[in-house]
């Protein structure tokens, strides 16, 4: 069955350290990819998205994700964490472009430690 | 990016009372809208799928008697609790679709329902 997994519900970082959250996906075809973050009581926001093409995608707030076929994976990096990073990260894929029937994943809330 | 609104943001209801949640795309029309819940500390759960113009398609499990999903035009879809219990309350968002084909949603602000 199609599924995406977000290792860690729970990521905690120092303020300055490298953030890496996870996510994995479980298809025979590549869906198409996307972050989200969610602040208390908001909806989601995008950060980033793969589609097709160039497999390492730049979002905002400096995040960056790559797109790893072989791994099957679509980890969020960002290089230096900032206080304001905290907050609740969906890995979300979309099987069947066409659909807009989202599966998402569990989250991972992320904290930052001063 | 585009805008998707919801409204009310919180709400407090009681118990056997009707609460209607709006959500609305301020900037394109929206052909497909979806409505999530949220549960605390959970991903978000598809509950349904809403058309302009017409009936809503529900999940399994849904009770499309329960939450009446309503998309009368390109920029609205409502989504009606009826007969409200405390296990309904919950985190409410909606979402919409440009017509971008690389899918993007775009999504409300949800709105937290409690019922008492």
């Amino acid at each position: 069955a199609q599924s995406v997994t977000q290792l860690g519900s729970h990521v905690s970082v120092s303020e300055g350290a490298l953030v890496l959250l996870r996510c994995n996906y479980s298809s025979s075809v590549p869906p198409y990819l996307f972050w989200y973050v969610q602040y208390p009581n908001q909806g989601l926001q995008l950060l980033l998205k793969y589609t097709t093409g160039a497999t390492l995608v730049k979002g905002i707030n400096g995040f960056e994700a790559e797109f790893k076929k072989s791994e099957t994976s679509f980890h969020l990096t960002k290089p230096s964490a900032h206080m304001s990073d905290a907050a609740e990260y969906f890995c979300a894929a979309l099987f069947r472009p066409g659909t807009y029937k989202y599966i998402f994943g569990t989250g991972t809330r992320l904290k930052v430690l001063a | 990016g585009a805008v998707v609104s919801q409204h009310p943001s919180r709400v407090i209801c009681k118990s056997g009372t009707s609460v209607k949640i709006e959500c609305r795309s301020l900037d394109f029309q929206a052909t497909t809208m979806f409505w999530y819940r949220q549960f605390p500390k959970k991903s978000l759960m598809l509950m349904a799928t809403s058309n302009e113009g017409s009936k809503a398609t529900y999940e399994q499990g849904v009770e499309k008697d329960k939450f009446l999903i309503n998309h009368a035009s390109l920029t609205l879809s409502t989504l009606t609790v009826t007969s409200a219990h405390p296990e309904d309350s919950s985190f409410y968002i909606c979402s919409a679709w440009t017509g971008n084909p690389t899918g993007e949603l775009f999504f409300g602000e949800g709105s937290r329902l409690t019922v008492l």
